[in-house]
This record gives structure tokens, C-alpha cells and sequence, in this order.
């Protein structure tokens, strides 16, 4: 079946500008999960969702960034007023189980690429 | 806080063995492993949980040492495919926190 799609895979942004990144996460996952992910280093958590409610954003760098996933399927992340130290890739990650179980293997896309000038 | 990888970067034959280790200064609960190959997603190898259960993938195998706050990722007869940067995680409820990786590279 369909895996985790991301998009834009590419984007380049003006500093200042606003961004929007899509994630469409495998069809009946409940849990979404965003990371940003720099150059060589591991993924960062960004914030987690459970259907439609956002239980963590506490990984959120500041509040220039907002995550939502209004009816429990498709999730945007927004970053507005983009600053340079944005540039990463954003990963997008989706489980079909609950957190609170103890088995949720993440099933991550191929993230987006943003590089601001 | 970021869990702790070791090594750094290790290369291999085709055929030989090799151990990635995953330190915690936090106690340890579960010790999520997963792949990553240049340019792509990570993929899911293997869940860990204290008292033992674990849920895998392959010809890979893990495993738990709640005491020392460790988890060990075992890489027996390596193929090319396995060639990748390993991660590992430790869940804090929602949140994975990944270490630095380690990047395997495995040769003809």
C-alpha cells in the first residue's frame, strides 16, 4: 500500500517568508509525528498528534512554528517568518497505533527539504 | 536527553559482524532502532522493552540491558544492504528522541 508522502520534497524559501509542508500519513494511522532532522544528525522531535489532538509540541523551536491535523488525517506544518537556522529537512512520521501502547513503530516519509536564503 | 551511539561510523566486509551500542543517562524503558540510507526515510528495525519483549525485523538482533542503560543493535554476516546510518531512540512517552547515529558501511 501507499506509504507516508510529503510535500513539497524541495523548497526554497526567502528569509522572512512563510512555509507551509504537507503531510499525508498512511491511511488509518492515528498518531502523526513531526522531527526536523539537520545535516548529519539524528531526527529531533518536533511535536506528536493522536487523531486530531496535538498532545506534544513542546519540541516546537519557537512560535514562529504551528503544526495542525484538523480532522485526524492530513497534517501541515507552518513556519512563518523563516530564519536561516530553519533550513533542514522535516520529517513526517505516522503509526497505526496508540501512543500509550507499547509498541509503535514509526513509519516515516521521505521528508521535505527547506533551504532559506 | 539525546541518548548516546557508539561507534561513530564503522566499516565492514561483506560477511563480518558488527555491534552498535546505544547509552541512556535516563532510565530506560523501551529502545526504539531504526535505518537510514543516504537521501531517504528511516526505516522501523526494532522495538526493545524493559523486562525483554522485543518486536524485529530481519537478520537483526538487539538486545536490552536495563541496568546498564544500554541497548545493543547486532549486524551478523553483513550484506551491502545494511550499508546506513543506524539510529536509535528512547520514547518519553509521544516523544522519540534519537541519538546521533551511526554510520555503517559495508563493502564488496
Amino acid at each position: 500500500g501507499a506509504g507516508v508522502s510529503q510535500s513539497p520534497r524541495y523548497k526554497v524559501a526567502k528569509r522572512g517568508q512563510d512555509v507551509a509542508l504537507r503531510c499525508d500519513p498512511i491511511s488509518g494511522h492515528v498518531s502523526l509525528f513531526w522531527y526536523q532532522q539537520a545535516l548529519g544528525q539524528g531526527p529531533e522531535f518536533l511535536t506528536y498528534f493522536q487523531n486530531e489532538a496535538q498532545l506534544d509540541k513542546s519540541g516546537l523551536p519557537s512560535d514562529r512554528f504551528f503544526a495542525e491535523r484538523p480532522e485526524g488525517s492530513v497534517s501541515t506544518l507552518k513556519i512563518q517568518r523563516t530564519q536561516q537556522e530553519d533550513s533542514a529537512v522535516y520529517l513526517c512520521a505516522s503509526s497505526p497505533r496508540w501512543v500509550g501502547q507499547l509498541f509503535y513503530e514509526q513509519y516515516f516519509g521521505p521528508g521535505t527539504r527547506l533551504t532559506v536564503t | 536527553q539525546q541518548p548516546v551511539q557508539s561507534p561513530q561510523a564503522v566499516i565492514l566486509r561483506e560477511g563480518e559482524d558488527a555491534v552498535i551500542n546505544c547509552s541512556s543517562s535516563k532510565a530506560l524503558y523501551s529502545v526504539h532502532w531504526y535505518r537510514q540510507k543516504h537521501g531517504e526515510a528511516p526505516v522501523f528495525l526494532m522495538i526493545l522493552l524493559k523486562g525483554g519483549e522485543q518486536k524485529g525485523h530481519e537478520k537483526i538482533s538487539a538486545s536490552f540491558n536495563e541496568k546498564k542503560q544500554q541497548s545493543s543493535l547486532y549486524l551478523t554476516a553483513s550484506q551491502l544492504s545494511y550499508s546506513g546510518t543506524y539510529f536509535c531512540g528512547t520514547a518519553q512517552g509521544g516523544k522519540l528522541i534519537f541519538g546521533q547515529g551511526t554510520e555503517l558501511s559495508v563493502k564488496p
